[in-house]
């Protein structure tokens, strides 16, 4: 099984919302990543978590919280976003053993639109 | 620093024509180089990697790709283009950092359209 899961599949929601974006695997992946795809575009990284911890950021801001409370799960807090936000937000996953090879496995990504 | 570049934002074959899209790599240490697929409204799925084992790498869907260092290249082929083929494509190399961090960077894609 190399399936990433990600919940929901779209949402919307206002500049003074909090919503939180979620990611699933259960390959026993110890890497996860989030990427920010905006449209006609490749995606850009935002965030990598090695082992449960946060291993890059990618100088996002602070309105993007991510959180990794165990290996198999990875959330994305979402909090006074604004409308340049909007795009497709993917969550991905590697086995993280040094390896270069390795690959990354992809979730089919929540779309997002700010109001 | 290490990138990618992809020539030709859009590419359009007929069916059952053969398929190329072209990527040129930058790096200053053999590289590891990827091939992405995403279909509309569809996260990406990896067609093949490049992981210095072989220079001729097979992936699925009868897509394959050769690393050329002389020309910095690894560019995607597939004999005969299927209409089902038609979606954005894109390279890869990864980035690694101290110990098991590491990240992809993209290229800029390539859209793929067979026509009938």
């Amino acid at each position: 099984d190399t399936e990433v899961t990600q919940t929901p599949k779209h949402l919307v929601m206002g500049m003074t919302n909090k919503k939180s974006l979620k990611c699933e695997q259960h390959m026993g992946h110890r890497a996860m990543y989030w990427y920010k795809q905006k449209a006609k575009k490749p995606p850009e990284l935002m965030f990598v978590y090695s082992y449960e911890k946060l291993s890059i950021n990618e100088s996002v801001p602070s309105r993007f919280s991510p959180e990794c409370p165990n290996s198999s799960l990875l959330n994305l807090h979402l909090h006074a976003l604004q409308p340049e936000d909007s795009a497709l937000y993917l969550c991905a996953s590697s086995q993280d053993r040094g390896n270069r090879a390795e690959t990354q496995y992809f979730g089919p990504g929540t779309r997002l639109l700010v109001l | 620093a290490q990138s990618v570049t992809q020539l030709g934002s859009h590419v359009s074959v007929s069916e059952g024509a053969l398929v190329l899209l072209r990527c040129n790599y930058s790096s200053s240490v053999p590289p590891y180089l990827f091939w992405y697929v995403q279909y509309p409204n569809q996260g990406l799925q990896l067609l093949l990697k490049y992981t210095s084992a072989a220079t001729l790498v097979k992936g699925i869907n009868d897509f394959e790709a050769e690393f050329k260092k002389s020309e910095t290249s690894f560019h995607l082929t597939k004999p005969s283009a299927h209409m089902s083929d038609a979606a954005e494509y894109f390279c890869a190399v990864k980035v690694v950092y101290g110990g098991a961090t590491n990240k992809l960077i993209f290229g800029t894609g390539t859209l793929l359209a067979v026509q009938p």
